[in-house]
């Protein structure tokens, strides 16, 4: 079945730094990945779309000057936490859509983010 | 954003017992999708069901479609500890590519 992976797993970063997360395919080629957050005993939010070759598109509420995307190839789409807070502290889950079955979704394992 | 609502919020049963989670949705949809979590772990994909579909089964589960009312049900049969998890419901766009909007989740406790 297709993979997808995530790196790292858990990250803990200090207040005011920066944090990338990696969002890869690994055996097949996604056109679209999605960036979502999970607050504690929360369920997920849709952060941001992300598609290879272009800016990705926020939902409203999140500030993309904050939450930097990067799709620069059809396995890897990238988010980075600039300036972290305590209060990013965070899930963060991404999923991508099969470039040749759009309707299928893959989920990452989900990075752990905790900011001190 | 998200769809809509999952009712109970949190489920407590014994083992054995069957448990129902229902999940709320607002917009068309083409699938809808159940998932598990396990505290602290990534999601699970349990069943894929699509809009054209009414009921569809895996295992000891069950989960239903009701297009008219916007609505699913997943139940577990002959719940075991293990079942222990958060459930979640996701729903898709008519157009591909979409991504998955989640419903609020049911909390399953399954004490043996």
């Amino acid at each position: 079945g297709a993979v997808v992976s995530q790196h790292p797993s858990r990250v803990i970063c200090k207040s005011g730094t920066s944090v990338k997360i990696e969002c890869r395919s690994l055996d097949f080629q996604a056109t679209t990945m999605f960036w979502y957050r999970q607050f504690p005993k929360q369920s997920l939010m849709l952060m941001a779309t992300s598609n290879e070759g272009s800016k990705a598109t926020y939902e409203q509420g999140v500030e993309k000057d904050k939450f930097l995307i990067n799709h620069a190839s059809l396995t890897l789409s990238t988010l980075t936490v600039t300036s972290a807070h305590p209060e990013d502290s965070s899930f963060y889950i991404c999923s991508a859509n099969d470039r040749y079955n759009s309707y299928e979704q893959y989920f990452g394992p989900g990075t752990r983010l905790t900011v001190t | 954003s998200q769809q809509g609502e999952e009712d109970p919020q949190a489920l407590s049963i014994q083992e054995g017992e069957n448990a129902t989670m229902n999940c709320s949705y607002k917009t068309s949809i083409n699938n809808l999708q159940w998932y598990r979590q396990n505290s602290g772990r990534g999601l699970v994909h349990l069943i894929l069901i699509r809009s054209n579909e009414r009921e569809k089964h895996s295992g000891r589960l069950r989960v239903t479609l009701d297009t008219s009312k916007k609505s699913s049900s997943l139940l577990i049969t002959a719940s075991r500890a293990a079942d222990t998890a958060s459930y979640f419901c996701a729903t898709d766009g008519v157009q591909a590519g979409t991504a998955l909007i989640f419903g609020k989740g049911t909390t399953l406790s399954v004490s043996s």
